[in-house]
């Protein structure tokens, strides 16, 4: 069966630093994946999409690849700070369905001033 | 420009009465799902909704649990006969497009507790 595995550990950061968190897929290969966040008590909020056709991309301070060969997708957030901290999300979609994501359990992240 | 919005924020029910879900999606989207979320677990895709359609409930249990979204007003989730396997958070998310390949937009979610 599909899924999807993020690391169930919570990353701790330095400010300043890059935080990179890996998303796996397995038995599958989507067309493409969303990312969110998602900060407690709240709902996820969309950040980013790729597309199996796009290596990489960008938005401010995020970067997100996506290796069909090895089956993962990268998140990186480069000159992390404090209020980059919350839970973060990878979603593909479900095969064969048009209205239906598979999402991980995602992973905390914690940027430490 | 409001956000998607959900109500209540938080319920409590006792075993077996009827816990009712709301949600009204974002101006001009006509897109719904309904995801439940367990702690420390990722969302479960319930259903999808378009206006005064149920196209997607497979993620729905058969029984006890309904969705609607009619011409007018929110979408509602019902849950009959609650147990205490039904607490969890419930978000509702909507789209302008009904494609998987576009942001969806979610609410802050009701809180369900069973007691």
């Amino acid at each position: 069966s599909q899924k999807i595995e993020q690391n169930s550990e919570a990353l701790n950061i330095q400010e300043g630093k890059t935080a990179t968190l890996t998303c796996n897929y397995t038995n599958y290969s989507p067309a493409y994946l969303q990312w969110y966040r998602q900060d407690p008590g709240r709902g996820p909020v969309f950040l980013l999409l790729i597309r199996e056709n796009e290596k990489e991309k960008r938005k401010e301070r995020l970067k997100v690849t996506f290796d069909t060969t090895l089956k993962q997708s990268l998140f990186h957030i480069t000159a992390s700070q404090p209020a980059d901290s919350a839970t973060y999300l990878c979603a593909p979609p479900v095969t064969n369905s048009n209205y239906q994501l598979i999402w991980g359990a995602g992973t905390k992240l914690i940027i430490k001033p | 420009n409001a956000g998607v919005m959900q109500n209540p924020r938080h319920l409590v029910r006792r075993r077996g009465q009827e816990a009712r879900l709301r949600c009204s999606p974002m101006k001009g989207h006509s897109h719904v799902y309904w995801y439940r979320q367990l702690p420390e677990e990722g969302l479960k895709f319930m259903v999808y909704l378009q206006k005064e359609n149920i196209i997607d409930e497979s993620g729905m249990p058969k029984e006890r649990f309904s969705a609607e979204f009619p011409k007018e007003g929110p979408s509602i989730l019902r849950i009959q006969q609650v147990v205490r396997g039904d607490s969890a958070a419930y978000f509702c998310a909507s789209s302008p497009t009904g494609g998987l390949d576009s942001e969806q937009y979610f609410g802050p979610g009701t809180r369900l507790t069973v007691t």
